[in-house]
């Protein structure tokens, strides 16, 4: 079965410096998606960034990118220029393929605190 | 454009009680999915509709739970004689097709049953 972990429940940072959150994935699969989405509390779910696991290069949006081991099932955020507004809670997602449902899987969850 | 939309935000009844929790999707998307989520914890799946196929409801948890769906509008989740076990946020998403990798979710209903 395809699972998702996230091992910190918690991480803080400096405003200003980068953060790297970590998740890793179990799967059979070759062929995949994954996601990191933000959670601030409004509980609003916002994707901040996907990659394809055919694609070897890692995939950024401006100060978020990715560090995808694919080999190691691995798939760490890292947030540069941290800033207030990046506070939230950020879950790493597999989204698996049955048919035509494209679910996801999501992880617990870690918190991310920005101290100013 | 207008983007998924819930209600109600917040939902509190009694154990034993149903309730009927409403999600509007983005228009013209096909795929809608409801998800739980527990205090603290990441979502979990509960069941996924595609324009007029039937619904893949795996991730149900009984028989107390139940959705539907009109075509490829809104979608009802019902939750028959609530217990305490269910309080969670319920969060919809949609995405435009059963191709498309990317769900758009709603701002969920925090159920509380007390």
């Amino acid at each position: 079965a395809q699972t998702v972990t996230q091992s910190q429940p918690e991480m803080s940072v400096q405003e200003a410096e980068t953060v790297t959150l970590s998740c890793t994935y179990d799967t059979s699969e070759s062929d995949y998606y994954l996601f990191w989405y933000k959670q601030p509390p409004s509980r609003q779910m916002i994707l901040v960034i996907r990659q394809e696991a055919y694609k070897q290069q890692n995939a950024t949006e401006n100060r978020f990118s990715v560090n995808f081991q694919k080999a190691a099932k691995s798939f760490s955020l890292k947030i540069s220029d941290s800033q207030l507004g990046d506070a939230a809670m950020y879950f790493c997602a597999y989204q698996i393929r049955m048919d035509s449902n494209y679910q996801l899987i999501w992880g617990a969850g870690t918190k991310l605190i920005i101290k100013p | 454009g207008a983007g998924v939309s819930q209600s109600p935000s917040n939902k509190v009844t009694e154990k034993g009680k149903d309730v009927e929790l409403r999600c509007d999707p983005i228009s013209g998307h096909t795929a809608l999915y409801w998800y739980r989520q527990r205090l603290g914890q990441g979502l979990e799946f509960l069941i996924y509709f595609q324009g007029n196929s039937a619904p893949d409801k795996s991730g149900l948890p009984s028989d107390r739970f139940s959705a539907e769906r009109t075509g490829e509008s809104v979608s009802t989740l019902t939750i028959q004689r609530t217990q305490q076990e269910d309080s969670a946020v319920y969060l919809c998403a949609s995405s435009l097709s059963r191709a498309s990798y990317e769900q758009y979710f709603g701002p969920g209903t925090r159920l509380t049953v007390t």
